[in-house]
């Protein structure tokens, strides 16, 4: 069974730019879930897609936002990239709530110069 | 807000010798505790869930155990393979999740 997927591997943009991160789930998952991962720091709860609906976000400003497709696939976009915007993005995914197990993907690493 | 305290932030081990990691937390109305493995340039792997105070769950090596205010991870006769960071996560009643910032293992052959 093909774990999550995530693309890109690496993003270099340049501050003020916009990102793209895109993530797909496990086969039969339904949620997914964003987080992101400065270096040194622990993960950061971004958002949280359920049947294609915004179900919760964490305290992220609101250029931080996304989408989930009839797919159940998820697009994290970012925009007015700011420096310390720079961090792994990691994708979850997982069965439906209300008791998940999240499954994690490789990681986005972004980088804003 | 919700607050996940790990300790210790690092732990050298020599390979058998047994040891616990710590995971403290303040919650408002509990889900679910998790527990994860990270490797160096990886995603967190998934390794235990735990609901309700008193539960205990197990793993080759590890062992997860939950009261209602912490959780231990306890390593039995850890290999160097065990070697990673490990992470607790809980899931609160407002449906967020929030991570402690790991624990980085290091066991020595």
């Amino acid at each position: 069974e093909a774990g999550v997927t995530q693309s890109p591997t690496h993003l270099i943009k340049t501050r003020g730019q916009q990102a793209t991160l895109r993530c797909s789930p496990i086969s039969g998952h339904t949620s997914v879930y964003w987080y992101q991962q400065a270096l040194g720091l622990g993960l950061q709860f971004l958002l949280w897609y359920d049947e294609g609906e915004e179900r919760n976000r964490g305290n992220f400003p609101p250029r931080f936002s996304g989408r989930q497709f009839p797919n159940y696939s998820s697009e994290l976009n970012v925009n007015a990239l700011e420096l310390e915007d720079s961090a792994l993005y990691l994708c979850a995914s997982s069965l439906h709530s209300p008791r998940p197990e999240q499954y994690f993907g490789p990681g986005t690493r972004l980088t804003v110069t | 807000e919700d607050q996940v305290t790990q300790s210790p932030e690092a732990l050298r081990l020599q390979e058998g010798e047994s040891s616990s990691l710590n995971c403290s937390y303040t919650v408002s109305g509990l889900r679910g505790l998790f527990w994860y493995r990270q490797d160096p340039g990886k995603g967190p792997e998934f390794l235990f869930t735990l609901y309700s105070a008193g539960e205990e769950k197990e793993k080759e090596r590890l062992k997860a155990t939950l009261t209602k205010k912490e959780s231990f991870l306890h390593i039995t006769a850890p290999k160097p393979e065990d070697s990673a960071t490990y992470l607790c996560a809980v899931h609160d009643n407002f449906n967020k999740f929030y991570f402690g910032s790991g624990t980085k293992l290091n066991v020595k052959p």
